[in-house]
């Protein structure tokens, strides 16, 4: 039971352009959301975060929104450069939960120079 | 380097055999996880140590998998009895702490294949 969903399994963007990758999730306990990056052969490392309390939080090109009613969140980077190439994962967790983090299967983005 | 560090980075074996997987954290990390990425799949959570208090076993997947974390520092994974659908690649994170779902710092991976 996948509970956080990254449908789209790749993204391609025009380097300059914004990249907008998308994830839903279904539990509406999680509070606290986290975006990795991963490059190949390598464990991922963490990007940016967002507390339930905030709907936006934005670290240089690096911005991501939440919509608690849509349980939805976005990650935007702008501009988009070529080394931002990578797979993309959101994870959730809930704080009455314990230790577990949930991940999604991520988005493959590619930067086109 | 300062990194959590894993070994093997590849390890093929033989369906039935049994497979223990390393991972050093990153120093001074009192909190340790485990997590598998099969193909197509997101990260699923294995297990996590806090300190010295008792593991959250809750998502190892049967009883082939077991993980010891000694002296608080060095974790070994461990999966007996190595069927194919244990492929995956096992990824180690630590962070300093639990407290306010601190950031985890990963590993780079150990690619598993059973044959």
């Amino acid at each position: 039971d996948q509970q956080v969903k990254q449908n789209s399994p790749s993204l391609s963007v025009q380097e300059g352009r914004i990249s907008i990758l998308n994830c839903d999730y279904t539990n509406s306990m999680f509070d606290y959301f986290l975006w990795y990056k991963k490059y190949p052969a390598e464990g991922p490392t963490f990007l940016i975060s967002i507390s339930s309390i905030k709907d936006k939080n934005e670290d240089g090109r690096f911005t991501v929104f939440l919509n608690k009613s849509a349980k939805h969140l976005s990650l935007h980077i702008v501009p988009s450069q070529p080394g931002d190439s990578a797979v993309y994962f959101c994870a959730a967790s809930a704080s009455n939960t314990g230790n577990q983090f949930y991940f999604g299967t991520g988005t493959s983005l590619t930067v086109i120079p | 380097g300062a990194g959590v560090s894993q070994s093997p980075s590849n390890k093929v074996t033989e369906k039935g055999k049994d497979v223990e997987l390393r991972c050093d954290p990153i120093s001074g990390h009192t909190a340790l996880y485990w997590y598998r990425q099969s193909l197509g799949q997101g990260l699923e959570f294995l297990i996590y140590f806090q300190g010295n208090s008792a593991p959250d076993k809750s998502g190892l997947p049967s009883d082939r998998f077991s993980a010891e974390r000694t002296g608080g520092s060095v974790s070994t994974l461990t999966i007996q009895r190595t069927q194919q659908e244990d492929s995956a690649v096992y990824l180690c994170a630590s962070s300093l702490s639990r407290l306010e779902q601190e950031t985890q710092y990963f590993g780079p991976g150990t690619r598993l294949l059973v044959l």
